[in-house]
């Protein structure tokens, strides 16, 4: 069956700017999650979405934001883009929430911010 | 606020041979999970292993073990007959075990780089 999967894998974007990431995520799969992952702080958690809500919430600025759709999908949003902004997002899909369900991680979209 | 400690930046192991890398965590929880994923080239995020805290048994697949020592709060991989395809970063990962939405998120260290000579 068809893995998690992320578009796009490779995004330029300019300072300012803003940008949408989508997570489609394995059939069958309610829950996404979305991770930053950097060299200088490593992998921080963003946002877990189930059943299209919002369950938990990182600590990052409200430039993130996300929202996941009826079938599951998921979509990301980063505002005004920063320099430091720039970073592979992971997507992660579980088949329900809860610590009983494993995750399953996609490729990741590499967002460059110039 | 649980955290996850990889004190190792980068290993090296020769095919075939055994490696271990190591892991600390510190949490006041009883019930959590403990991971290791490994993330090759290609960047997507691979579970090797899951331990739950619950079980004193380590968890094993294939050539992957684990050594966790609850009291010590220490849960290291090891990897035996070490392959060309094991080199990658691994992660060192802690889950809470409850239900609560704050709880489901994957607290990751900053990963070894294991390099598999020939």
């Amino acid at each position: 069956k068809a893995g998690v999967t992320q578009t796009p894998r490779y995004l330029i974007k300019t300072r300012g700017q803003q940008v949408t990431l989508s997570c489609s995520p394995i059939s069958g799969h309610r829950s996404v999650s979305w991770y930053q992952q950097t060299p200088g702080q490593g992998l921080q958690f963003l946002f877990e979405y189930f059943s299209e809500t919002q369950r938990n919430k990182g600590n990052f600025p409200g430039r993130f934001s996300g929202r996941q759709f009826s079938n599951s999908r998921s979509e990301m949003n980063v505002s005004t883009l920063e320099l430091g902004d720039s970073a592979l997002y992971l997507c992660a899909s579980s088949l329900a929430s809860g610590p009983n369900y494993g995750y399953t991680f996609g490729s990741g979209t590499r967002l460059t911010v110039v | 606020a649980q955290t996850v400690t990889q004190s190792q930046p980068e290993m090296s192991v020769q095919e075939a041979e055994t490696v271990t890398l190591s892991c600390t965590y510190d949490t006041s929880e009883s019930d959590y999970y403990l991971f290791w994923y490994k993330q090759p080239p290609s960047r997507q995020m691979i579970l090797v292993i899951r331990q739950e805290a619950y079980k004193q048994q380590n968890a094993t697949e294939n050539r992957f073990s684990v050594n966790f020592q609850k009291a010590a709060k220490s849960f290291s991989l090891k990897i035996s007959d070490s392959q060309l395809g094991d080199a990658a970063m691994y992660f060192c990962a802690y889950r809470s075990g409850g239900y609560g939405g704050a709880t489901n998120k994957l607290i990751f260290g900053t990963g070894t780089l294991l390099a598999v000579q020939p």
